[in-house]
């Protein structure tokens, strides 16, 4: 089945900066990769998704970027603000083991300092 | 905000305790999907639901029991639980299996 691994766990940036979340899954058969966007005490929201159709997905701030060859996305969000400050996590659409599950990472912690 | 809804939002019980979890969406879809959530730990999916039928149960100990009697309501019936059940569990509906999954808010679980 499918294993997706999310680096770095914690991340603090200063405003302005971009901060950068990646991920690697090991399913080559995996075409979905969604990102959430989790705030204290919220529920994940759906930030940005892509298909292995494509390379890069640009909304606004936020991109992703994703490499079929090496199995593993990126989320990029350019010049960060304090309401950026959440807990990120990636997903993998998962056709080895689990009929289509999402899996997910187990999260980044992005803080935003002012 | 108001596409998936649960309740309670919290929850305390005992381990001898019976109590159930509730979600309700608003959006016509056809899958739902209970999830927990412990800190520090990858989402779990527990239970699949695609049309009112469960397609996927990942190895839930059967002191979690879940039932779906139609496609807009998703209960977790909860009984005789432990300590390590404590957790944030979170549905989510997709208009299909393929389909973008939103979640609700959650109920916070503790179990003493």
């Amino acid at each position: 089945g499918e294993n997706v691994e999310q680096h770095p766990s914690t991340l603090s940036v200063q405003e302005g900066d971009s901060a950068v979340i990646k991920c690697t899954y090991s399913d080559s058969a995996s075409n979905y990769f969604p990102w959430y966007k989790q705030e204290l005490g919220k529920r994940p929201q759906l930030i940005i998704d892509i298909r292995s159709n494509v390379g890069e997905k640009k909304d606004q701030r936020i991109a992703v970027t994703l490499n079929k060859t090496a199995k593993h996305f990126s989320l990029h969000i350019t010049e960060t603000q304090p309401e950026d400050s959440a807990v990120y996590f990636c997903a993998a659409r998962d056709y080895g083991g689990s009929q289509g599950n999402l899996i997910f990472g187990k999260g980044t912690k992005l803080s935003v300092k002012p | 905000e108001t596409g998936v809804t649960q309740t309670p939002r919290h929850l305390v019980m005992g381990m001898t305790n019976k109590k159930s979890l509730k979600c309700e969406q608003h959006l016509g879809h056809n899958a739902m999907y209970w999830y927990k959530q412990s800190a520090k730990k990858p989402l779990e999916l527990m239970f699949v639901y695609s049309l009112e039928e469960r397609v996927e149960n990942n190895s839930v100990p059967s002191r979690f029991s879940p039932e779906c009697p139609n496609s807009s309501h998703l209960f977790l019936h909860l009984h005789t639980l432990q300590p390590e059940d404590s957790a944030l569990y979170l549905c989510a509906s997709s208009q299909d299996r393929e389909g973008t999954q939103y979640f609700g808010p959650g109920t916070r679980l503790l179990v003493l």
